[in-house]
């Protein structure tokens, strides 16, 4: 089936600092690829959704300077939290659409935990 | 906007129990429905899916109808087991060449033996 994996896994920094976070397609190519963010005990919100060699397209509220996107190639996306704050602490998990697909099948990734101290 | 509302958590049950997970939703035109799962510590899957009014999606013996006139999209299976223990969401996709999912809060399914 397809799979999708998040490096890292989990993550701890220091508030001020940046972290990338990748996100791989490992047996497809992926047109779009949607970022979301999870708070405990609450659901997915999604942040923004980018297609492959164009910008995201940020959801309402999602500063897109400090949450910056690259989807650089069919099957990589990236999520680099900039100047991270205790805030920014949260699960962050990805998914990618088939490039034949229906337009709406989304394999999610395991996801990523941001610790920011 | 588009919204889903779906039952509290958490659910705790018996093996082999009936369950069922309540979700109703809010959108313009017509939206697809799902049910994703969720695993401890994995990524989450779809469940099972339904694309018009009156559609029943069915998978590993769960069950949901897309019941236009009551907006609802339950989830049911006749009896459950330690396996199916996860986080249940309910989802919708609008219209519009996006297709964004719009998720509801998940619930947490514990089955005990």
């Amino acid at each position: 089936g397809a799979v999708v994996s998040q490096h890292p896994s989990w993550v701890i920094c220091k508030s001020g600092t940046s972290v990338k976070i990748e996100c791989r397609s490992l047996d497809f190519q992926a047109t779009t690829m949607f970022w979301y963010r999870q708070f405990p005990k609450q659901s997915l919100m999604l942040m923004a959704t980018s297609n492959e060699g164009s910008k995201a397209t940020y959801e309402q509220g999602v500063e897109k300077d400090k949450f910056l996107i690259n989807h650089a190639s069919l099957t990589l996306s990236t999520l680099t939290v900039t100047s991270a704050h205790p805030e920014d602490s949260s699960f962050y998990i990805c998914s990618a659409s088939p490039l034949r697909a229906d337009g709406e099948t989304q394999y999610f990734g395991p996801g990523t935990r941001l610790l920011v101290l | 906007g588009n919204s889903v509302t779906q039952m509290e958590g958490p659910v705790t049950l018996s093996e082999e129990a009936f369950l069922t997970i309540n979700c109703t939703y809010t959108a313009t035109g017509y939206p697809s429905l799902f049910w994703y799962v969720q695993y401890p510590g994995e990524g989450l899957q779809l469940l099972l899916k339904a694309t018009k009014a009156d559609d029943k999606g069915s998978n590993k013996g769960f069950e949901a109808t897309y019941r236009k006139e009551t907006t609802s999209f339950h989830l049911e299976k006749g009896s459950v087991q330690v396996s199916d223990s996860a986080v249940y969401f309910c989802a919708l996709t609008g219209s519009g060449s996006a297709r964004q999912l719009t998720f509801g809060s998940g619930t947490q399914l514990t089955v005990l033996p």
